[in-house]
């Protein structure tokens, strides 16, 4: 199974500022990774699959990098309505597919 | 439009059985393959089980198998998941999941709207 390390597990950015998701699998995915945002008590919502596309609605300003163990997503310009929860999720090799413990987005 | 209605969460006894419901529409139910994935209280996300279209597959997470089955009605748009020997661990919101649009992956681009189920 592989095993998918977020962190940090809290991030406080101030609005206008960037933000940095760092995620590693235990063994290489390719670039077989998601990254997803989840605001509390909605569904989570599929922002980067393929380690960099972004998925459909999704702005500009939220792009993904990485590929084998290390990937990064990054919010630029960052604003209030991105505070969330965000995740993710690898799909190189599975079953099981595996999510990473999440990382929590705060203001300053 | 796509959507996945859930149904049939609720409140149930340790060792009891459930059954989840989820609905698609604005879609093609029946050409792809759907996913279980839940959210224990306060915690990340865990992927639970996943039946390729036409029922010729099914795999589980170790934490259910042998106590949940995925199924589907193609004819109805409708996803299963029948839960039994529920512990106090299985309480969670249960979510359902597909890939429609991200084409050459399996990330989850289509979610339901979440379903609580609550073991106690």
């Amino acid at each position: 199974e592989i095993v998918m390390t977020q962190s940090p597990a809290t991030l406080s950015v101030s609005p206008g500022e960037r933000a940095t998701f760092s995620c590693r699998a235990s063994q290489s995915i390719n670039r077989h990774l998601a990254w997803y945002q989840q605001t509390p008590g909605q569904a989570p919502r599929l922002l980067i699959y393929g380690a960099s596309t972004r998925a459909t609605g999704v702005p500009d300003r939220f792009s993904g990098s990485g590929s084998g163990t290390e990937f990064t997503l990054t919010i630029s310009g960052l604003q209030s309505e991105d505070v969330a929860v965000y995740y993710c999720q690898q799909y190189d090799k599975w079953p099981p597919i595996s999510f990473g413990q999440g990382t929590r987005l705060a203001i300053k | 439009q796509v959507h996945l209605v859930q149904s049939g969460g609720g409140v149930v006894q340790p060792g009891g059985s459930l059954t989840l419901s989820c609905e698609g529409s604005g879609f093609t139910f029946s050409t792809y393959g759907m996913h279980w994935v839940r959210q224990a209280p306060g915690k990340g996300l865990e992927w639970l089980t996943f039946i390729q279209y036409d029922s010729s597959d099914r795999y589980y997470s170790d934490s259910v198998r042998g106590r949940f089955t995925i199924s589907r009605d193609n004819m109805k748009n409708m996803l299963f998941l029948q839960m039994s020997s529920l512990t106090v661990e299985d309480t969670a919101v249960y979510y359902c999941a597909s890939r429609l649009a991200a084409a050459g992956s399996d990330a989850f681009d289509a979610w339901g709207q979440g379903t609580v189920v609550s073991v106690s």
